[in-house]
């Protein structure tokens, strides 16, 4: 089945400890991108990658940072979290030219 | 910011009604799509309508998109009770995805 998978789907932490937010997509799609959802705001795209090894950030970059060392998987790194952090997080993937993005599951963080 | 915005925030209708729901957005576009959200799950496409289009159909889905004003329309016909969700407009400019902040459809059974 096609799907983008993202782990945890519910995570609670302190301020200040690392956390990585795990996506892996099964359809061989050139981009990837993450986005926080925040009550009122709608989505806000994070950092977003055409292809491997080249990422840029989107409208929200700070205090994330992300990796795309192989086509299907794009990590999103919180090294010091804080809590105007806690957020819906959803990754998200479409091959070159589709436009159509294809959503993962969410994560739901707390920052305490 | 070039988010886009949607318009009403909050939707209520009977079932059975068509719903309609408006996004604005700012830049010049490549596409512009409509998703929906049930309660805080990964979104999912409904439609896709390219700048040089002016409506498309899709089952009970209507769009339609006016690149001059920067604004489209989403229109459900004979809505169900199964339609609650929230729904978003995203535009593309390439390289970046922009999300309006989306529209609350509750269709009362």
């Amino acid at each position: 089945e096609a799907q983008v998978t993202q782990n945890p789907r519910y995570l609670i932490t302190v301020t200040g400890k690392k956390l990585t937010v795990t996506c892996s997509q099964n359809m061989n799609h050139e981009y990837m991108s993450w986005y926080r959802q925040d009550p009122g705001l709608g989505l806000r795209q994070i950092y977003y990658s055409m292809n491997v090894e080249v990422t840029d950030k989107g409208d929200v970059p700070e205090g994330y940072k992300v990796s795309r060392k192989e086509k299907r998987n794009f990590p999103l790194i919180l090294e010091s979290p804080s809590p105007n952090q806690t957020s819906l997080y959803f990754c998200a993937s479409t091959a070159a030219g589709n436009e159509k993005l294809f959503f993962g599951s969410g994560t739901q963080l707390s920052v305490l | 910011s070039q988010q886009g915005e949607e318009d009403p925030q909050a939707l209520s209708i009977q079932e059975g009604e068509n719903a309609t729901m408006n996004c604005s957005y700012k830049t010049s576009i490549n596409n512009l799509q409509w998703y929906r959200q049930n309660s805080g799950r990964g979104l999912v496409h409904l439609i896709l309508i390219r700048s040089n289009e002016r409506e498309k159909h899709s089952g009970r889905l209507r769009v339609t998109l006016d690149t001059s004003k920067k604004s489209s329309s989403l229109l459900i016909t004979a809505s169900r009770a199964a339609d609650t969700a929230s729904y978003f407009c995203a535009t593309d400019t390439g390289n970046q995805f922009y999300f309006g902040t989306g529209t609350s459809l509750t269709v009362i059974p």
